[in-house]
């Protein structure tokens, strides 16, 4: 069965404290690997797409990398309104047909 | 605004109701997946339908079916209602092309409560 286990479960950071979060996953037939942000009380918001393992991807402060097994999702110098609920998914192939699965989440504070 | 919408907002029904939850998908997105939401569970894949087809099962309940209708938009049927039930229902959609993955939009869920 897929899995994708997502860690910290929580993290606190003061503004300006760069830091990584991590989606660690175990599918077979990989097809894709999913960052989004949701915020309280709202729909997730797409982020990145990764899609083999070296490939990287930048959008402000955030940048999204992939290895066989995991992913880092990484922040530099963030600030509050980085504050949100990180979700990682994966998309793989199951029994003919394309199954995306979500991990848990980050649920990151930016302290100013 | 994602492009994705979804009725109603709220929804508050008692044990043992039946509700339907309505998602219309961004304009020329052929997929539509239902999730559910709920605080110990995280978000938890349903069903995907991809031109009124059903393309993809994950942990939906017997209780629970849906469909996509030949204009795209879909509804979720929830019976028999339980007060687990309770949580948050999203909608996305995408493309989906044959050899490519495209990013899932969502809508602003529907929040659905059972007492």
């Amino acid at each position: 069965e897929d899995q994708v286990t997502q860690s910290p479960e929580a993290l606190r950071l003061q503004e300006g404290e760069s830091s990584s979060l991590n989606c660690s996953y175990t599918v077979s037939g990989l097809r894709g690997l999913f960052w989004y942000r949701q915020d309280p009380g709202k729909g997730p918001e797409f982020l990145f797409t990764l899609y083999s393992a070296g490939e990287e991807k930048e959008k402000e402060r955030l940048k999204a990398t992939l290895t066989k097994k995991e992913s880092f999702l990484h922040i530099t110098a963030p600030k509050p309104e980085d504050s949100a609920t990180y979700l990682c998914a994966v998309q793989a192939r199951s029994g003919g047909y394309q199954k995306v699965t979500f991990g848990t989440g980050t649920k990151l504070q930016v302290i100013p | 605004d994602s492009g994705v919408t979804q009725t109603p907002k709220h929804l508050i029904t008692a044990t043992g109701q039946r509700v339907t939850l309505r998602c219309s998908p961004r304009s020329g997105d052929l997929s539509v997946y239902w999730y559910q939401q709920s605080l110990d569970q995280g978000l938890q894949f349903l069903i995907q339908y991809y031109n009124g087809e059903e393309r993809a099962k994950g942990n939906i309940l017997e209780r629970f079916s849906a469909q996509q209708f030949p204009d795209l938009h879909s509804e979720l049927n929830l019976s028999s209602l339980e007060l687990g039930d309770s949580a948050l229902y999203f909608c996305a959609s995408s493309v989906v092309q044959a050899a490519l993955y495209n990013e899932q939009f969502f809508g602003p869920g529907t929040r659905l409560t059972v007492l």
